[in-house]
């Protein structure tokens, strides 16, 4: 089964504090994404990375950045934390092949709250 | 721009037969996906259309109307551990995801 371990199922933070997201995906996957969920709301892209070093902006990157360093892990980074990044954070995996659906498999999901 | 429409919420019996409807508007199309996320849970996986028509899986069943953007959801015999919510997702031009704020199902005895 593919695997999405996020490291914090539930933080608190203060404002203006760095925060790091850490997911790790144990299946080879070339795609990793960060979404955030907030309620009434879709999930709501942030960040995305086709490859080792590589990223690209979602529909909302303000405030955040990314790092993928090796194919397996992927960190979201709140440089200065807000109250209104409070959310639930969700990161997802998925392989490129040509048989891929495009079927995302998400982590638990960390929930992050700012004070 | 791109929409998604769906209902917020609905209610259902259980034993009962229920369908989420999902309306889209996307910046071209590459398949339409429904997932199911339980309070507090990440969502998962259900099924995928990309061709018009029903898909059946089990008590599950999605159909697809791409000339009309539309999809629905049928869910069958249901029992009390479908209550969740169900997020509707069309992938767009660029293989993204655009996600619907999801249709929470609330299942009574």
């Amino acid at each position: 089964d593919v695997k999405v371990t996020q490291s914090s199922r539930y933080l608190v933070k203060r404002t203006g504090e760095k925060v790091f997201l850490e997911c790790v995906q144990d299946m080879d996957h070339e795609n990793m994404f960060w979404y955030r969920q907030d309620p009434g709301l879709g999930l709501r892209l942030i960040y995305f990375s086709y490859d080792v070093k590589m990223k690209e902006k979602g529909d909302i990157p303000e405030g955040y950045s990314v790092s993928r360093e090796k194919k397996e892990r992927f960190s979201l980074i709140l440089e200065s934390a807000s109250t209104n990044q409070t959310s639930m954070y969700l990161c997802a995996s998925s392989p490129t092949s040509e048989l891929n659906t495009g079927e995302l498999f998400f982590g638990e999901g960390s929930r992050l709250t700012v004070l | 721009g791109q929409n998604i429409d769906q209902p917020t919420e609905m209610t259902a019996t259980e034993g009962a037969i229920v369908q989420i409807n999902c309306t889209y508007q996307t910046s071209g199309f590459n398949g339409l996906f429904w997932y199911q996320q339980h309070a507090g849970e990440a969502p998962t996986f259900l099924s995928y259309n990309v061709l018009d028509g029903l898909e059946e899986k089990g008590r599950f069943s999605s159909f697809l109307s791409r000339s009309k953007g539309y999809s629905y959801l049928l869910l069958k015999e249901l029992q009390m551990k479908d209550s969740a919510s169900y997020l509707c997702a069309p992938m767009d031009s660029n293989y993204q995801l655009i996600w619907g704020a999801g249709t929470k199902l609330i299942i009574k005895p």
